[in-house]
């Protein structure tokens, strides 16, 4: 069946460091790769997608790589603020995108 | 304002009781999902649609009833058949499909046993 794993529940960094965080999925060939944010008690909110063709991505302090060979996604947070202190959570996708089948997510805590 | 509402933001539930969670959208999408979150499990698939008197099964369906009858909503019933009703509800749309698909959420119903 297929199988997300974001590499650890929770990640604790300083203020200005860069965060990874790691999406590895098994038995899945994913089109694209979606990274969403969730803070406690709200819904998830949409931050990227990339597709199976690009390598990498960025948006303003956020990058995200893609590496079809390793089943992989790395996010990354550069120049990490307190105010992204949240869990992020990673989706494969399909062509057909019928549904997406999301990680556990991993719980950034960024101290100042 | 354009977006998912979910109603109410807290609901309780007595034993036995049917209770109904409420998810209205006005984005104009065609498919709607409802994903059910406990503590460590992240989100899983109750139910979704993908057109209006249409909708399919998700991973945890058992326990759980659906409806869709407007575009624009898509009510989801906790029955009394589902033991452990307690989690974190989540609905979502969809904005279209291959890089489309991205899901908007609304923010949530928690859900206690009395």
């Amino acid at each position: 069946s297929q199988k997300i794993e974001q590499n650890s529940e929770a990640l604790n960094i300083q203020e200005g460091k860069t965060a990874t965080l790691t999406c590895n999925y098994t038995n899945y060939s994913p089109a694209y790769l979606q990274w969403y944010r969730q803070d406690p008690g709200r819904g998830p909110v949409f931050l990227l997608l990339i597709r199976e063709n690009e390598k990498e991505k960025r948006k303003e302090r956020l990058k995200v790589t893609f590496d079809t060979t390793l089943k992989q996604s790395l996010f990354h947070i550069t120049a990490s603020q307190p105010a992204d202190s949240a869990t992020y959570l990673c989706a494969p996708t399909n062509q057909a995108g019928t549904a997406l089948i999301f990680g556990k997510g991993t719980t950034l805590s960024v101290s100042s | 304002d354009g977006g998912i509402t979910q109603s109410p933001k807290y609901l309780f539930r007595k034993e036995g009781q049917n209770v109904t969670l409420s998810c209205e959208q006005n984005l104009n999408h065609d498919a709607m999902y409802w994903y059910r979150q406990d503590p460590g499990q992240g989100l899983r698939l109750i139910y979704y649609s993908q057109i209006v008197n249409d909708f399919q099964k998700g991973d945890i369906a058992e326990g759980y009833s659906v409806s869709r009858e407007k575009k624009e909503s898509f009510p989801l019933t906790v029955t009394s058949a589902q033991k452990n009703p307690t989690a974190f509800y989540l609905c979502a749309s969809r904005l279209g499909t291959g890089a489309q698909n991205i899901q908007y959420f609304g923010a949530g119903t928690r859900l206690s046993v009395l």
